[in-house]
């Protein structure tokens, strides 16, 4: 079966540049978790949506930073205009149903370099 | 609210030595804890998890045992091998009030380092 599906891998762009990450869950699962890993301050979830609806976007740094789920195997993460603090792995995970049961399941990441 | 406190690393062990990984949490609710790995270059991978008192989750040859005396997960495992440098980090799943759903909440990661 197939994973959690992360594009691009690997993303460098200028500062002030529009970034869109993307990511497709594991098919059945409800709900979808987007993560920021940083050295300076780990793993922060940034906003997690359940059957398509953000439930939670407090994680949001700013309002340059934005999220959709238009369908069940579909979600982005778009960042409009970009700084090099953004730098960071962006990580995308779901799982059956944000419960404190449930397993996550991770993709494997997009690392964004913002020159 | 709710948080994970971690060893900081790295760790750096022989192989065939003996691991332990210290992790505690703070948490309101009633948690499910887990520890997750991370190989260079990969997304994290459930390791194992505990979702009540005195669970012992296994996995690998890793265990660890959800103490709410303590309130603590830590990480052993018996002999270690150089496959199992990597970043491992405990985690808790509480249920949030508002929202009625659960998130995980990270400890920092501690690096493995494991070497021949």
């Amino acid at each position: 079966d197939a994973g959690v599906i992360q594009s691009p891998r690997h993303e460098v762009t200028e500062m002030g540049q529009e970034v869109t990450l993307r990511c497709k869950p594991i098919s059945g699962h409800n709900s979808l978790f987007w993560y920021r890993q940083t050295m300076m301050r780990g793993l922060e979830l940034l906003i997690y949506f359940n059957n398509n609806v953000p439930i939670d976007d407090s994680g949001m740094p700013e309002d340059r930073f934005s999220a959709k789920m238009p369908n069940a195997s579909f979600s982005t993460l778009k960042i409009q205009p970009s700084e090099p603090r953004d730098s960071a792995v962006y990580f995308c995970a779901s799982s059956l149903e944000a419960s404190s049961y449930n397993e996550q399941f991770f993709g494997p990441g997009t690392r964004l370099t913002v020159l | 609210g709710d948080s994970v406190t971690q060893m900081e690393g790295p760790v750096t062990l022989s192989e065939e030595a003996f691991l332990t990984i210290n992790c505690t949490y703070t948490a309101t609710g009633y948690p499910s804890l887990f520890w997750y790995v991370q190989y260079p270059g990969e997304g994290l991978q459930l390791l194992l998890k505990a979702t009540k008192a005195d669970d012992k989750g296994s996995n690998k040859g890793f265990e660890a045992t959800y103490r709410k005396e303590t309130t603590s997960f830590h990480l052993e495992k018996g002999s270690v091998q150089v496959s199992d440098s990597a970043v491992y980090f405990c985690a808790l799943s509480d249920r949030n009030e508002n929202s009625g759903y659960s998130t995980l909440t990270f400890g920092k990661g501690t690096m493995l380092l494991v070497s021949p």
